[in-house]
């Protein structure tokens, strides 16, 4: 069964500074791997995926995220962070045999403070 | 990418009453999905609509409860069927890309039920 950890409830980062966002996963296949943003009242917002190729993936708004298939890990990166980065974050897994069932972290909110 | 349109955008219930959402896409789509997002929570997979079919529900999920229409490639209804407060929640419709994999969302219908 496919599933996917956000050890991180809340990640607080200050302006300017580095942030990572965790993601573990679990699949029986390949996996294709997913992060999405939620801003307040508002639906999901597609960030990057990783479905083949470079281990390191760039998406929007700078933010990066990096596959490490010996430690079952994607997670999310940014070099300097901004107060409007300020959001809900989903990691999400589905494996290469599930069609487009996509299973969803648990969410980490990110504070990024002035 | 996709645009999607849901109505309501918000809405406040009666328990014991029904009410149906609905989810407009600009694009012919194979797939539509409906996923529940409960306060504080995650997203979890309602069913997966496919036009001309009949709505494959996730475990835990029934139609009985939770019908489901998809009269054309770009059109589909959640109902939510004598509500509880517990049904309380965001319902989300979303639409998968087939070339690129990735998963498009609406903006979300906030229930609140009393």
């Amino acid at each position: 069964a496919q599933s996917v950890a956000q050890p991180e409830d809340q990640v607080n980062v200050a302006e300017g500074n580095p942030l990572t966002v965790k993601c573990t996963y679990s699949v029986s296949g390949n996996p294709y791997l997913f992060w999405y943003v939620q801003y307040p009242n508002r639906g999901l917002q597609f960030l990057l995926k990783y479905i083949t190729g470079d281990n390191l993936v760039k998406g929007s708004y700078g933010f990066e995220a990096e596959f490490n298939k010996s430690q079952t890990s994607f997670h999310l990166k940014k070099p300097s962070a901004l107060v409007s980065d300020s959001a809900l974050y989903f990691c999400a897994v589905r494996d290469e045999t599930g069609g487009f069932k996509t299973i969803f972290g648990a969410g980490t909110r990110l504070f990024v403070k002035a | 990418s996709a645009v999607i349109s849901q109505k309501p955008s918000r809405d406040i219930c009666q328990r014991g009453t029904s009410l149906t959402i609905q989810c407009q896409v600009d694009s012919q789509v194979t797939m539509m999905f409906w996923y529940r997002q409960q306060p504080g929570q995650s997203l979890t997979l309602i069913a997966t609509a496919n036009q001309g079919s009949e709505a494959t529900y996730e475990s835990g999920f029934v139609i009985d409860k939770f019908p489901i229409s998809r009269p054309n490639l770009t059109f589909s209804t959640l109902t939510v069927s004598n509500m509880s407060p517990e049904d309380s929640s965001i319902y989300l419709c979303s639409v998968g890309d087939t070339n690129t994999g990735e998963l498009f969302f609406g903006e979300g219908s906030r229930l609140t039920v009393l």
